[in-house]
């Protein structure tokens, strides 16, 4: 089993639409992130998490607000979907004992299309 | 502004030989290093590190080298194997924290 999910792994929605995007992991890790990916730039950071009381906002956070539930599960919201939001998106998750080189374990990605 | 840059969106080379992937930045705090590598419909997966207080790292077919005095990084892959064929992203960091991607560079290993 995957030790990071990502749920849905496609979505197509419509403008104005509001939209969940979940992520669950089973490593254990406390720290979590969530990036999105546009051909030509590479991944951009949206928010990140390093426990469930702490929420930081990354690079690109405008249009977008995130959930951390639990250890495990983090979620990104989209609350009135717009068509620059179709992208790839990426949950990652990350070891604070790993220091200041912690590796991040990424998801498979979910593909989000605003028409 | 795109703090780390990947300028060859892409590269081809023959199966054995050396692959050459380079990465430069911008902002002179950046200490952390990493090498992801992605396949298609897949996450990045960690392929090697460096910190700013080395030049160069190994692990295995792949070693990074880092000039800071040149704000650039470059991943060495020897011999160079068609299963590597992938996009490879390099990121940095200045607290280990939050890390700045480039934009990739998709390696193409011809057998």
């Amino acid at each position: 089993d995957a030790d990071v999910t990502q749920t849905p792994r496609n979505r197509i929605t419509k403008t104005g639409k509001r939209i969940m995007l979940e992520c669950s992991q089973t490593k254990g890790h406390d720290r979590m992130y969530w990036y999105r990916q546009d051909p030509g730039l590479g991944l951009q950071l949206i928010y990140y998490s390093f426990d469930v009381k702490d929420i930081n906002k990354g690079e690109i956070s405008d249009g977008y607000s995130v959930s951390r539930q639990a250890q495990a599960k983090f979620s990104l919201s989209l609350e009135s979907a717009i068509p620059n939001q179709t992208a790839l998106y990426f949950c990652a998750t990350s070891d604070r004992r790993g220091g200041a080189l912690n590796e991040q374990f990424f998801g498979p990605g979910t593909r989000l299309t605003v028409l | 502004d795109q703090q780390v840059k990947q300028n060859s969106p892409s590269l081809s080379v023959q199966e054995g030989r050396i692959s050459i992937l380079n990465c430069d930045y911008t902002n002179s705090m950046f200490d952390y290093f990493l090498w992801y590598k992605k396949y298609p419909a897949e996450g990045p997966t960690f392929l090697i590190s460096i910190s700013s207080i080395k030049d160069k790292n190994e692990d295995g077919r792949f070693t990074v080298f880092l000039n800071k005095s040149a704000k650039h990084l470059s991943l060495h892959i020897v011999p160079s194997q068609p299963g590597d064929s992938a996009v490879y992203f390099c990121a940095a960091s200045f607290t280990g924290n939050q890390f700045y991607f480039g934009t990739g560079t998709s390696l193409t290993v011809i057998p």
